[in-house]
């Protein structure tokens, strides 16, 4: 039962256009959201993220949306470059014991195309 | 500049040889983490620590065994390889427990079981 779900598995944008990545989520408990990106060969690292409390979040080309009311979030990038082309991955936090746990969606490809 | 060493990128084992994944982080961190990647899945927590000698299980802890003698090394240790656990093994860690907290990743081991 996946509780975050990242519905399209790629993505082909032509560069300098808007890339948008979605991700739906199940779990209402949820109170903090990151998207974090992932080149071949290396770990992931961290985008942009989102509290529960806003509904956007803007940093340079990459902004987040979230609209709780439909459990959804989505990641914009405007314009695409060439060197965003990576897998990116949704995450949601939920409070687990003395801590907070990541919930990762399966990830979307997004090719940037020059 | 924050970072998280994994020991091998590349492992090949036996069906039923006792497999040791190593990680050390230089961030002072107190939290670290296993997650395994799989195509269509997406990270998947194995087991996490929130301090030495401390060890919690994630979504999918069953194969696999920690642990963590000191505060910047934390071992995943698959007890008997089976073929179902040929996976991408990622590592990460983080310095708080708060929803907001940023995980950094480790370049990953891929793991072939054979």
């Amino acid at each position: 039962d996946q509780q975050v779900k990242q519905n399209s598995p790629s993505l082909s944008v032509q560069e300098g256009r808007i890339s948008i990545l979605n991700c739906d989520y199940t779990n209402s408990m949820f109170d903090y959201f990151l998207w974090y990106k992932k080149y071949p060969a290396e770990g992931p690292t961290f985008l942009i993220s989102i509290s529960s409390i806003k509904d956007k979040n803007e940093d340079g080309r990459f902004t987040v949306f979230l609209n709780k009311s439909a459990k959804h979030l989505s990641l914009h990038i405007v314009p695409s470059q060439p060197g965003d082309s990576a897998v990116y991955f949704c995450a949601a936090s939920a409070l687990m014991g003395d801590g907070n746990k990541l919930v990762f969606g399966a990830g979307t490809i997004l090719r940037v195309k020059s | 500049d924050v970072k998280v060493t994994q020991s091998s990128r590349y492992l090949v084992k036996r069906t039923g040889e006792k497999v040791f994944l190593e990680c050390v982080q230089d961030m002072d961190h107190e939290n670290m983490f296993w997650y395994r990647q799989d195509p269509g899945l997406g990270l998947r927590l194995i087991y996490f620590s929130y301090d030495v000698k401390m060890k919690e299980k994630g979504d999918i802890p069953e194969g696999y065994s920690v642990s963590r003698e000191k505060k910047e090394r934390f071992s995943l240790i698959l007890e008997s390889a089976s073929t179902n656990q040929t996976s991408m093994y990622l590592c990460a860690s983080s310095f708080g427990t708060g929803a907001q907290e940023t995980q950094y990743f480790g370049p990953g081991t891929r793991l072939l079981v054979l």
